[in-house]
């Protein structure tokens, strides 16, 4: 069963900071995997999208790479910004099962001004 | 439309009634997946269509849930007897194609009181 983890819960960084994510997954089979920015009481958006067959992917100051024989990917943010602050998703669908989604319990991100 | 539509944005309703959540998926989008998202985690998945057909319902916790997308656009997923327990945030979630990104309305709240 694949379980996906997201370490730390909680980060608080100062403005300007370069900055990691973490997401690790159990199952390295995996379709894709989808990193998302969740804002208080709001829905998902979705930041970056990696295929199985991908290393990376990137948008402006995000950047995210995928490491499927280790089970792992990582969002960098660069040059952080207060606007940044929110609580970040990970997602993977699994190749043995249908195209839903597993997600993280997600990283909540401060960025102090 | 432009993105995922869901409504009501709220509801409140009394333990042991009937109530319909409503998602409006982008045009042309043939996935559509329902997921649960309680305070403090990630989202979990309930059910996901393609088309007119329920392809996964692994998810749904019990027979009280139940969700229809008679016409491949429109879905409404349907609770029975709510119980306090199923208090949560109800997102709908659609893609161009299975696998593909997944794009996320804005949600539900349900509270049931």
């Amino acid at each position: 069963k694949q379980e996906v983890t997201q370490i730390p819960a909680a980060l608080s960084v100062p403005e300007g900071e370069n900055l990691v994510l973490n997401c690790s997954f159990t199952d390295s089979a995996i379709y894709n995997l989808q990193w998302f920015r969740q804002d208080p009481g709001k829905g998902l958006t979705s930041l970056l999208l990696i295929q199985s067959s991908q290393r990376e992917q990137t948008s402006g100051r995000l950047n995210a790479s995928l490491d499927k024989s280790s089970g792992r990917s990582t969002l960098y943010i660069a040059a952080s910004q207060p606007g940044d602050s929110a609580t970040y998703l990970c997602a993977v669908i699994t190749t043995s099962g249908t195209y839903k989604y597993i997600f993280g319990t997600g990283t909540r991100l401060k960025v102090l001004a | 439309g432009a993105g995922v539509s869901q409504t009501p944005s709220n509801k409140v309703t009394e333990k042991g009634k009937y109530v319909e959540l409503r998602c409006d998926p982008i045009s042309g989008h043939t996935a559509l997946y329902w997921y649960r998202q309680s305070l403090g985690q990630g989202p979990e998945f309930l059910i996901y269509f393609q088309g007119t057909g329920a392809a996964d319902d692994s998810g749904l916790p019990n027979d009280r849930f139940f969700a229809v997308r008679p016409e491949g656009s429109v879905s409404t997923l349907k609770i029975q007897r709510t119980e306090r327990g199923d208090s949560a945030v109800y997102l709908c979630a659609s893609s161009l194609v299975n696998g593909g990104e997944q794009f996320f309305g804005p949600g539900t709240r349900l509270t049931v009181l």
